[in-house]
């Protein structure tokens, strides 16, 4: 199995500031028939479902703002949120789709500070 | 617009069985990679079995051969039978639409919560 590990476990940022998340695989999600990265990244807030955000690793999912944005290769990927928001606060999941079983990271918890 | 409408959780006593069920519009279910993922109380997420539109499906290991995953074309829904369930299986079920068969799920539903418990 492909285990995903997000750093930190919870961030606190001030509003207007930028908030960044980090996910490392265990082994490689860039699948060579495509040089596509298998990494997706999700927001979810209290009480709701989560939210497709970012897929192969840096493509912004329609009608998600631009101040989030994602980044990385192979093993190390970065989620970047360039500008904090109050609507912003949530858990957000990294999940790679290279191979099955499907994972998830174990969360980062956003607030403000 | 597409919506996703889960129904069926419960609570049950362990050993016991249950089937959730997805109600899809917006879309066709039979066209579609759809899939179950849960989330237990104040964990994170984790993923439970896919059915591909050819009719494919996939397990985690965690609840391979205890449940099975099936649609019904004619009333546009996914299901997931649920048996010999355990403790560790108690948590929010949500189901999950795939649009291109990548396992990227871009629609979820409100989930429905599954309870094992004596």
């Amino acid at each position: 199995d492909i285990v995903m590990t997000q750093s930190p476990d919870s961030l606190a940022v001030s509003l207007g500031e930028r908030a960044t998340i980090n996910c490392k695989s265990s082994q490689s999600v860039l699948h060579s028939s495509n040089n596509q990265n298998y990494l997706t990244w999700y927001q979810q807030k209290p009480g709701q479902p989560p939210k497709l955000l970012i897929y192969w690793a840096s493509t912004r999912e329609s009608g998600v703002p631009d101040r989030f944005s994602g980044s990385g290769s192979g093993t190390d990927f970065t989620f970047t949120i360039s500008s904090l928001q109050a609507e912003d606060v949530a858990v957000y999941y990294c999940q790679q789709y290279y191979s099955f079983p499907i994972t998830f990271g174990q969360g980062t918890r956003l607030e403000i500070k | 617009e597409v919506q996703l409408v889960e129904t069926g959780g419960d609570l049950i006593q362990p050993g016991g069985s249950l089937r959730l069920s997805c109600a899809a519009s917006g879309f066709t279910v039979s066209t579609a990679y759809m899939s179950w993922v849960r989330q237990a109380p104040g964990k994170g997420l984790e993923w439970v079995s896919v059915i591909y539109s050819g009719g494919g499906t996939y397990y985690a290991d965690s609840v391979k051969g205890r449940f099975t995953i099936s649609r019904d074309n004619s009333k546009n829904s996914l299901y997931l039978q649920m048996n010999s369930l355990r403790a560790e299986d108690t948590a929010l079920y949500y189901c999950a639409r795939d649009r291109d068969g990548y396992n990227k799920y871009d629609f979820w539903g409100q989930g429905t919560l599954v309870t094992v418990s004596s």
